[in-house]
């Protein structure tokens, strides 16, 4: 099946950093989302981008299909954005109608 | 805005029991999805469901796991004779079209404690 990978696994950050999150994935794609798992547990859908850039606040998206890679920038980084940072990837030819999550990256941002 | 719901948020169970796993998705959505995350892994898919049946499992769902669509709104996912090695944090999520052209949305998920 797609192999999905993240970078870094771990980040630590001070409080109004920026930082710049990777997604690599083995195989052309459908679908492409990224979610925040906040402290308590649950997923919070970040951005639906399989292909292109898109901007919500301090954060922004951008997918190059036809290179296999995504990256999530979070700007003037705030405690609040602590938690794991999952890319996850629907591909027509090996994961057909479900999407396969990357391993995560863990964010810890620090005032 | 439409979400993806599901109960109970937390729910401890004894070693053997049974459990049901119950989530409401949105409304006019086609496809539905469990999703497991065990402590500290990464979020592993379980199964999906379509058109009243199973369209897709992994090895992970095995005899021990069911799903239902019980009526128009509730799809549920049991787990019979529970395992320690079954706590983990349980997703259920839906896409109106299918996740090859469109994107899911995931519930905030039932965390199961097995003792």
């Amino acid at each position: 099946g797609i192999q999905v990978e993240q970078s870094p696994p771990d980040l630590i950050l001070q409080e109004g950093a920026n930082s710049t999150l990777r997604c690599n994935f083995s195989d052309s794609v459908n679908n492409l989302q990224w979610f925040h798992q906040n402290p308590w547990g649950q997923l919070i859908n970040l951005f639906y981008i399989p292909s292109g850039t898109k901007q919500n606040g301090r954060l922004s998206a951008t997918t190059v299909a036809t290179e296999r890679y995504s990256l999530l920038y979070i700007s003037s980084s705030q405690t609040t954005d602590s938690g794991v940072y999952f890319c996850a990837v629907d591909s027509v030819k090996t994961s057909y109608d479900k999407v396969i999550f990357g391993p995560g990256t863990s964010l810890s941002v620090i005032p | 805005e439409p979400e993806v719901t599901q109960t109970p948020s937390h729910q401890v169970t004894q070693m053997g029991q049974e459990v049901i796993l119950r989530c409401v998705p949105i409304s006019n959505h086609l496809y539905f999805y469990w999703y497991r995350q065990i402590l500290g892994q990464k979020v592993e898919f379980l199964v999906s469901f379509y058109n009243n049946e199973i369209s897709e499992k992994s090895e992970i769902f095995d005899d021990q796991f069911s799903v239902e669509r019980p009526d128009g709104s509730n799809f549920t996912l049991k787990i019979r004779s529970t395992k320690l090695e079954d706590s983990a944090m349980y997703f259920c999520a839906s896409s109106d079209i299918g996740t090859s052209n469109t994107e899911a949305f995931f519930g905030q998920g039932t965390r199961l404690t097995v003792v």
